[in-house]
């Protein structure tokens, strides 16, 4: 199975602040990955497809990028209402796999 | 307005079955392939498997820590896909969620608001 390693864990950060997560892939993947936000008790969110491609409605301060085995979500400008737990996922082969999650907290 | 509700979850024992069903509004439920997620409390998300659509076969993966134990199907003329949970263990505890996959491109783009499963004595 595709191991995908997500760094870092968890960081804090202010409103304002660039904010970027990566997302490595065991073996490459193309451009087969997904990013997603998740709010305590709430289901996860799309945010980006296919590595880069913005999810409709969701804000254009979110951004990806990557191929291959190397995949960054980036946030230009930290919002309050970002604070939350960002996933990624591959699509490359079976079984999908999810990244470990990254949470953004409030410095 | 595309919508994904699940139900059946609760308090099992180990060893014993559940059935969870995700009954989907708002689209042609039967053009697409439907995911199950599970998230085990204070833990990432982890994909359980997936059945496709009946165009592509109605064919289903799943993740190694439940193959062989639970099997998805689908009732496309009542927009239901089901996930049965046999031999359950206790590190089957988790909300599971189910999830819409879009079948040309790297996503699943809705995902309903998840049942918890507890599996305990």
């Amino acid at each position: 199975a595709i191991q995908l390693t997500q760094s870092p864990s968890s960081l804090s950060a202010s409103v304002g602040d660039r904010v970027t997560i990566t997302c490595r892939a065991s073996q490459g993947i193309n451009r087969a990955l997904a990013w997603y936000q998740q709010k305590p008790g709430n289901a996860p969110k799309l945010l980006i497809y296919d590595a880069s491609s913005l999810e409709s409605g969701v804000p254009s301060r979110f951004s990806g990028s990557g191929s291959g085995t190397d995949f960054t979500l980036t946030i230009s400008s930290l919002q309050p209402e970002d604070f939350a737990t960002y996933s990624c996922q591959q699509f490359n082969s079976y079984p999908l796999t999810f990244g470990g999650g990254t949470k953004v907290e409030i410095k | 307005e595309v919508q994904l509700v699940e139900s059946g979850g609760g308090l099992v024992q180990p060893g014993r079955s559940l059935r969870l069903s995700c009954t989907g509004s708002g689209f042609n439920f039967g053009d697409y392939a439907m995911n199950w997620v599970r998230q085990a409390p204070g833990k990432g998300l982890e994909w359980v498997g997936f059945i496709r659509s009946k165009p592509y076969g109605g064919t289903t993966e799943y993740a190694a820590s439940v193959k062989g134990r639970f099997t998805i199907s689908r009732d496309d003329s009542k927009s239901i896909a089901y996930l049965q949970m046999d031999s359950l263990e206790t590190e089957d505890t988790a909300v599971y969620y189910c999830t819409r996959r879009v079948t040309s491109v790297a996503a699943t783009d809705y995902w309903g608001q998840g049942t918890l499963v507890t599996v305990s004595s």
